[in-house]
């Protein structure tokens, strides 16, 4: 079974300006999520969606944070403009309904300069 | 405040030292997963435990579930430097509640 996929690896951008990264989840898992993990804490959720619908965005930072999954399947988590606090390891993982656990993908590291 | 506890916050140990590691919830537990990270990295899933007393084993690595004490506490048996890593509690909510990971250095 292949892992969750996460791309890029590593991103390296100026503040103001934007940035996305995207998730593939495991074939077949309904719930994909979206955590931030600021250096020497535990990863927090930013969003949650269940097939293509939004579960829960109440930490996400609307203002500069969006975030889709179109078809229920890929997602894009976008930031605009980025400011120098949002450096931090992105992580996605997704789950299956039958409660099996979450599977992580590797992460985007975000470095904003 | 943090909603998981996680204690010691990092430990230095020689290689074939045993040694635990807490969380602790100030809420209900009804899920509790543990992962060990390197630093910068995805998670990788060591276990996950359901009901009150619930014990997993695997390899040199064992988890336990105190349902009453809103607790659980992970012991590593004769610590190696592949051990070495940040360990994450994550509570089953809408998603998982993480704390702030416990890093452990095993010295050879």
């Amino acid at each position: 079974e292949a892992g969750v996929a996460q791309s890029p690896r590593y991103k390296i951008i100026e503040k103001r300006q934007s940035v996305a990264f995207w998730c593939n989840p495991i074939s077949g898992h309904a719930t994909l999520y979206w955590y931030q993990q600021i250096l020497g804490q535990g990863p927090k959720l930013l969003i949650q969606f269940q097939n293509n619908g939004v579960v829960d965005d109440s930490q996400l930072p609307k203002d500069r944070f969006s975030a889709e999954r179109l078809k229920g399947v890929d997602s894009t988590l976008k930031i605009q403009p980025a400011k120098l606090e949002d450096s931090a390891v992105y992580l996605c993982a997704s789950s299956s309904p039958r409660g099996s656990g979450y599977t992580f993908g590797s992460g985007t590291r975000l470095t904003v300069v | 405040s943090q909603e998981l506890e996680q204690s010691p916050q990092s430990l230095i140990v020689q290689e074939g030292k045993n040694l635990t590691i807490n969380c602790t919830s100030s809420k209900t537990l009804y899920g509790l997963y543990w992962y060990k990270q390197k630093y910068g990295e995805g998670l990788i899933f060591l276990m996950m435990l359901q009901k009150g007393g619930e014990e997993k084993s695997h390899e040199k690595i064992t988890a336990k579930l105190d349902e009453k004490k809103q607790q659980s506490s992970l012991h590593i048996t004769a610590s190696q430097p592949s051990h070495a890593g940040i360990y994450l509690c994550g509570a089953e909510r809408l998603g998982l509640v993480f704390g702030k990971g416990m890093k452990l250095t095993v010295n050879p």
